[in-house]
């Protein structure tokens, strides 16, 4: 067990809809990642927040926004949702952003994404 | 473009066998390669980190190396279990600019351990 929590597990939708998964970071770590894994490509980063504040982007959609709260939990909101979002969505967290630490991060279990 | 490709994409082998996964990149500049293991449905899982200053480091069966002339690493798992079945993973920190903690990820190997 990573420390890391995600909501929900399994999530089914119809295209067009949106829906939000919701992250807990480990106790203490700042830090909070949002990555994307369709079955053909392997983990895309989506999006970084330090803080409360956008640290980094990846190859976020400009379907997607996420933001990380007061209390360091963070969300991720898909809209007008795709067939091809069908996806695991991972959120990560780490304790320290900054390039020169080792700036481990811890995965969460993963929400399964189903579109249809 | 910052890159990292992994061979080979998948690998076979007897229960008690060692093998080696392959690791290159063109991330640069270069903060720290770490490799992790991720079974099927799970997050990744960290088994190492190394920096720019080392070129070998151990977690229990698992041994990575790093060379950053030829910006190649390696995974060596040794005397293979089936519980060792999983996608592994090599990642890149760095990338400069203010991508902080941005890795960049390669697609991964996947390794069957049979009886």
């Amino acid at each position: 067990d990573s420390g890391v929590t995600q909501t929900p597990k399994h999530l089914i939708t119809a295209t067009g809809q949106r829906v939000t998964l919701r992250c807990s970071p480990r106790s203490g770590d700042l830090s909070v990642y949002w990555y994307q894994q369709s079955l053909d490509q392997g983990l895309q980063f989506l999006i970084q927040y330090y803080n409360g504040e956008e640290r980094a982007k990846g190859n976020i959609l400009e379907r997607f926004s996420a933001q990380q709260f007061p209390d360091l939990h963070s969300e991720l909101n898909l809209s007008s949702l795709e067939l091809g979002d069908s996806a695991l969505y991972f959120c990560a967290s780490s304790a320290d952003p900054t390039s020169y630490s080792y700036n481990e991060q811890f995965f969460g279990p993963g929400t399964r994404l189903t579109v249809l | 473009k910052n890159q990292v490709e992994q061979s080979p994409q998948s690998l076979i082998i007897l229960e008690g066998k060692n093998c080696t996964l392959q690791c290159n990149y063109t991330v640069s500049p270069f903060s720290n390669l770490r490799w992790y293991k991720q079974d099927t449905g799970r997050g990744p899982v960290s088994l190492t980190i190394m920096t720019f200053s080392e070129n070998t480091k151990s977690n229990g069966r698992y041994t990575a190396t790093l060379d950053a002339d030829t910006k190649q690493s390696s995974l060596h798992i040794t005397a293979s279990q089936l519980s060792d079945s999983a996608s592994y993973i090599c990642v890149v920190s760095g990338g400069g600019g203010t991508s902080y903690g941005k890795l960049t990820f390669g697609q991964g190997t996947i390794l069957t351990v049979h009886p």
